[in-house]
């Protein structure tokens, strides 16, 4: 069973549209999070939840809007897509931090 | 602002030697983490070590911290083709939300047969 999943893998959209990533964990962890990673590989936390609550915002654009429904879920909800949002987009969970986190495979987002 | 830093940024060995990754990094910290990043996949955890350990070890690998120079090593030991991937330490911040990781650039590793 996948322990953290994503949907969609990719997506492909034209500047200015809106998108959404969904993420799911049965981890039964408290906390999850959103990553970016460039084209470098550089790896940058976003948000993080504990509890459907959000703990951290990192400085991150009003465009991306996070939403738990509840603990097992945290989607990501982009507007009006910029060429400079391509990136990969890595959700993640874990118990009550100081842990270890779980990544999921990914999303690729190229905005044209 | 970026916290570790991976050296060197990338490694080419044979299957069967050993590898060495470093990670420096700028602020006190809680515990610092590695993970592995296969091509095209999500990141996995490989070792968590805290401020107050200086060593740990897990199967073939081992990390050490030095809190004094703000620095950690990983260390592969006879290597496989199947550790070919990219390896990232994270840092959690001391004296901050314990909720944030903040990521190196990473070491390409690549084990050739």
């Amino acid at each position: 069973d996948t322990a953290v999943s994503q949907t969609p893998k990719y997506l492909v959209t034209q500047m200015g549209n809106d998108k959404s990533i969904k993420c799911e964990q049965n981890l039964g962890h408290d906390t999850m999070y959103w990553y970016k990673q460039d084209s470098k590989k550089f790896l940058k936390i976003m948000f993080s939840y504990n509890n459907k609550e959000l703990i951290i915002n990192e400085t991150v654009p009003n465009r991306f809007s996070p939403k738990s429904p509840d603990k097992a879920h945290l989607n990501l909800h982009i507007n009006s897509l910029e060429l400079g949002d391509s990136a990969v987009y890595f959700c993640a969970s874990s118990p009550v931090p100081p842990s270890e986190q779980y990544f999921g495979p990914g999303t690729r987002l190229t905005v044209t | 602002s970026q916290q570790g830093e991976e050296d060197p940024q990338a490694l080419s060995i044979q299957e069967g030697e050993n590898a060495t990754m470093n990670c420096s990094y700028k602020t006190s910290i809680n515990n610092l983490q590695w993970y592995r990043q296969n091509s095209g996949r999500g990141l996995v955890h490989l070792i968590l070590i805290r401020s107050n350990e200086r060593e740990k070890h897990s199967g073939r690998l081992r990390v050490t911290l030095d809190t004094s120079k703000k620095s950690s090593s990983l260390l592969i030991t006879a290597s496989r083709a199947a550790d070919t991937a990219s390896y990232f330490c994270a840092t959690e911040p001391s004296g901050g939300s314990n909720y944030k990781l903040t990521f190196g650039k990473g070491t390409l590793l690549t084990v050739n047969p």
